[in-house]
């Protein structure tokens, strides 16, 4: 595809139930980042996917998040049990060589927790 | 922890003015980011400066890397309303694929 691309665009969940957003990066991107932004704050580091090493899931914020990708496409992050601290827009973004840096974000998954 | 601030965190002028946006940091980074990013949609990379002291021009925007890569400017020239947007700059930690992102800076430029 031409860019980075998630689903859903938008999800509003209750309380406790889980969801899962996915992420479509750009063909023969090697490096593959979550990151989540709350509502007038910068980007929050969730989780790296380099090729086939392990990820680094430091950014995680707790044991409800989880996230996978096979080989190098689809990604899906997960969240259990969500909670109203939760809600943010979940960014994926992807980069040809491996690095800290994003190069290409998608446009991001609003999650909202009532 | 290492932190980015960015100042000022709004910025509303008039067509046609210059701006300075800042980054600051009492950590040293390998590089620094600064992306744009507009409502609904994710942040854009503008420009990576990777050495002390650098200085980088995208048309009318000036970007410039500290001497001690601790901190880190944007100069936009002649403001044009095309030029609104959230502005963020994020540091290279060194620790692979994470990224450390100041909280943005809000710009309005009136026509």
């Amino acid at each position: 595809g031409a860019g980075v691309s998630q689903s859903p665009s938008n999800k509003v969940t209750e309380k406790g139930k889980d969801v899962e957003l996915r992420c479509d990066p750009i063909s023969g991107h090697t490096a593959l980042y979550w990151y989540r932004q709350r509502l007038g704050q910068g980007l929050e580091f969730l989780i790296y996917f380099q090729g086939n090493s392990a990820p680094d899931k430091s950014g995680l914020p707790s044991d409800r998040f989880s996230a996978e990708r096979t080989g190098e496409s689809v990604s899906t992050l997960t969240i259990q049990r969500t909670q109203q601290e939760d809600s943010a827009v979940y960014l994926c973004a992807s980069s040809l060589v491996a690095s800290a840096i994003a190069e290409y974000f998608g446009p991001g998954t609003r999650l909202t927790v009532t | 922890t290492q932190l980015l601030e960015q100042s000022p965190q709004f910025l509303s002028i008039q067509e046609g003015e210059n701006l300075t946006v800042y980054c600051n940091s009492s950590s040293v980074f390998s590089s620094l980011q600064w992306y744009r990013q507009e409502p609904g949609e994710g942040p854009v990379l503008l420009v990576t400066v990777v050495t002390g002291g650098e200085v980088k021009k995208l048309k009318r925007l000036t970007f410039q890397f500290g001497d001690a890569r601790k901190d880190s400017s944007l100069h936009i020239t002649a403001a044009q309303p095309g030029d609104t947007g959230l502005y963020l700059c994020a540091g290279d930690s060194g620790n692979t694929g994470k990224l450390i992102f100041g909280q943005g800076t809000t710009l309005q430029v009136k026509p």
